[in-house]
């Protein structure tokens, strides 16, 4: 079974600092999706991860996959209050059919304060 | 501009009625669709996995009959829950995806039970 293990849970954090949030599992998975909430709406998707070694940034968000270690990290750079919102990640496993189930951590609430 | 439609946004019922929500793939042919449940503060947890065409495979726990799930097409995707009760009180969220497409996720349902 397919476990997901993100942390922190919760993040408080000041305006212009840099955090990391992890995301580790469990089975090998070389698709990995990073995902961010806000509260009453559904998912907004930020990165798709594809491969070993893979890097993606937008904007001050910047996540990585390391498919060896069964890690992917998503990396805040300078944050501001509009970062503000619960972020997911989810490891795809090949459910057939040409498409992918999803298993979702338990996401990180992030708050950046002034 | 949203790939997959969800209806309705809001709905509020009382106990011991069904509802039915609607998952619409908008501008590609979903061959497989996932429904999720959030509950308040929770991740995502997967409830079925539909193919077009087929029964739909249930996540341990998940009642089926109470669940009912159709896929008739390749765009269109329901989830029926019947008899609800307060308990089914939830965030419905369902995705599609196809091929090596990443899942996009409709706007999801607030369902409330009195």
């Amino acid at each position: 079974e397919l476990k997901v293990e993100q942390n922190p849970l919760f993040l408080s954090m000041q305006e212009g600092k840099n955090y990391t949030i992890y995301c580790n599992y469990s089975t090998t998975s070389d698709r990995l999706y990073w995902y961010r909430q806000d509260p009453g709406k559904s998912l907004e998707s930020l990165f798709v991860l594809l491969s070993n070694g893979a890097v993606k940034q937008e904007g001050r968000l910047m996540a990585s996959l390391d498919t060896k270690a069964r890690l992917s990290t998503l990396h805040i750079t300078a944050a501001v209050h509009d970062l503000s919102a619960t972020y997911f990640c989810a490891v795809a496993e090949n459910s057939g059919a040409g498409s992918y189930q999803l298993t979702f951590g338990k996401g990180t609430k992030l708050s950046v304060i002034p | 501009g949203a790939v997959v439609s969800q209806h309705p946004s809001w709905v509020i019922c009382k106990s011991g009625t069904s509802v039915k929500i609607e998952c619409r793939s908008l501008d590609f042919q979903a061959t497989t669709m996932f429904w999720y449940r959030q509950f308040p503060k929770q991740s995502l947890m997967l409830m079925a996995t539909s193919n077009e065409g087929s029964k739909a495979t249930y996540e341990q726990g998940v009642e089926k009959d109470k669940f009912l799930i159709n896929h008739a097409s390749l765009t269109l995707s329901t989830l029926t829950v019947t008899s609800a009760h307060p308990e089914d009180s939830s965030f419905y969220i369902c995705s599609a995806g196809s091929g090596n497409s990443p899942l996009h996720f409709g706007n999801g349902t607030r369902l409330t039970v009195t």
